[in-house]
């Protein structure tokens, strides 16, 4: 069965500081996708980047990247030169190909970026 | 180009009372979902739909139905409100393989 961790309930940075949100995954899949959503305290939810489980290279969308280690089961997200309105809550999420082709969701992080 | 509509935005509802949550999206997506939200437990999968006509239940889905009738529609109907129930529903859509969701607003429901 899928199932996202995030073990990090929160956080607090540094503004301009670079922060590293960890996720990890289980799944018999050997095609799935990997998704990290931010959700800030309006409630609305941001897509912010993909990895497929056949990519070779780590995905990257302007200051997030997404770390992906397809051994060890994991997809950190990492957000270069932090920002106050980086302050949100963050997602970790899985998608598995096949039938069964529903998206999960981890508990969540917390980012508090301080000034 | 609306995306992804919820409605309504607000609910409060009785214990016992039935309502339908209603989600369309004009994206032409084979893909819907409902997820609700709760503090401490991220978003939990309620049901979802792989296209017209098809449904599957997701990680907590008692108390909750769904049908997918038309490509654009995924409604969420609670037959008899329970307190358990209080929650910020989210519907999703995507297209299928490899892409992400694109989330609505999202409904907040209160039952007393």
């Amino acid at each position: 069965a899928q199932k996202i961790t995030q073990t990090q309930p929160g956080m607090f940075v540094q503004e301009k500081e670079a922060v590293t949100l960890d996720c990890t995954y289980d799944t018999s899949d050997q095609s799935y996708g990997l998704f990290w959503y931010k959700q800030p305290s309006s409630g609305e939810m941001i897509f912010l980047i993909y990895q497929g489980s056949y990519d070779e290279q780590n995905a990257t969308e302007g200051r997030y990247s997404l770390n992906f280690q397809k051994a060890r089961k994991s997809a950190n997200l990492v957000i270069s030169a932090s920002q106050l309105g980086d302050s949100a809550m963050y997602f970790c999420a899985m998608r598995e190909g096949g039938r069964d082709d529903k998206i999960i969701f981890g508990k969540g992080t917390r980012l508090h970026i301080l000034p | 180009n609306a995306g992804v509509t919820q409605t309504p935005k607000f609910q409060v509802l009785k214990t016992g009372q039935s309502m339908t949550l209603q989600c369309a999206q004009d994206m032409n997506h084979e893909y819907m979902s409902w997820y609700r939200q709760d503090p401490g437990m991220g978003l939990r999968l309620i049901h979802y739909s792989v296209g017209a006509g098809i449904t599957d239940q997701g990680e907590v889905p008692n108390g909750y139905n769904v049908s997918r009738s038309t490509t654009e529609d995924f409604p969420l109907r609670l037959l008899s409100a329970a307190p358990s129930q209080t929650s910020v529903y989210f519907c999703a859509s995507s297209k299928k393989a490899g892409t992400h969701n694109t989330f609505g607003s999202g409904t907040r429901l209160t039952v007393v």
